[in-house]
């Protein structure tokens, strides 16, 4: 068990420009998440995968991003166009779903995105 | 719309004094779980209380829940400066659902 990881840790783009995050989690999950948290709040529920299908996103999630789970293993969040406002810890979490609503969520350490 | 609120937004003590956060939320749940976060970093669990559980403990933590005023309570005993971080609640936003709705934290900050 080597944890859930995120790459990269930190991300400086120029307003307008395209960026990708990627999150490994922890290998027998098959449940992967994306938060965004700004500083001094909480995390903010992006969208959710169970193995490779994208069950729900939210209305935070703009036309601008997408989200991908290929084979239900690694997952990528991409945003396009970037814009000032998007600057924010983007946090990647997995669980084991077993149809129990009782799941802890295991977290990497995020992706830092200043937009410039 | 969060779910949770922690109270207060910022706790300051002195090392070996008890830390107490309390958390509300605003619809059903099924369960209630407690994250930590130290500075710059991901969240770590902490502790999950079910919303037939009254009180669980694990460690140095002591979890509340009272399902009738929609309330929880972190307690830490005995804080040594390492549980400086911060500390959120998270809620299923309604039963059912599938994704944690986590409040806006407490910032704890313990001094030698």
């Amino acid at each position: 068990d080597t944890g859930v990881s995120q790459n990269p840790r930190h991300k400086i783009t120029k307003r307008g420009q395209n960026v990708t995050f990627r999150c490994d989690p922890i290998s027998e999950h098959n449940r992967l998440y994306w938060y965004r948290q700004t500083l001094g709040q909480g995390p903010e529920f992006l969208t959710y995968f169970q193995n490779e299908a994208q069950l729900e996103k939210s209305r935070l999630l703009s036309d601008r991003f997408s989200a991908e789970r290929p084979k239900g293993s690694f997952s990528t969040l991409e945003i396009q166009r970037t814009e000032q406002g998007d600057s924010a810890m983007y946090l990647c979490a997995s669980s084991l779903s077993l149809g129990s609503p009782h799941e802890k969520l295991f977290f990497g350490s995020g992706t830092q995105l200043s937009v410039l | 719309s969060q779910q949770g609120e922690e109270d207060p937004q910022a706790l300051s003590i002195q090392e070996g004094e008890n830390a107490t956060m309390n958390c509300s939320y605003k619809t059903s749940i099924n369960n209630l779980q407690w994250y930590r976060q130290n500075s710059g970093r991901g969240l770590v669990h902490l502790i999950l209380i079910r919303s037939n559980e009254r009180e669980k403990h694990s460690g140095r933590l002591r979890v509340t829940l009272d399902t009738s005023k929609k309330s929880s309570s972190l307690l830490i005993t005995a804080s040594r400066a390492a549980d400086t971080a911060s500390y959120f609640c998270a809620t299923d936003a309604d039963q059912g659902a599938q994704k944690l709705v986590f409040g806006q934290g407490t910032r704890l900050t313990i001094n030698p």
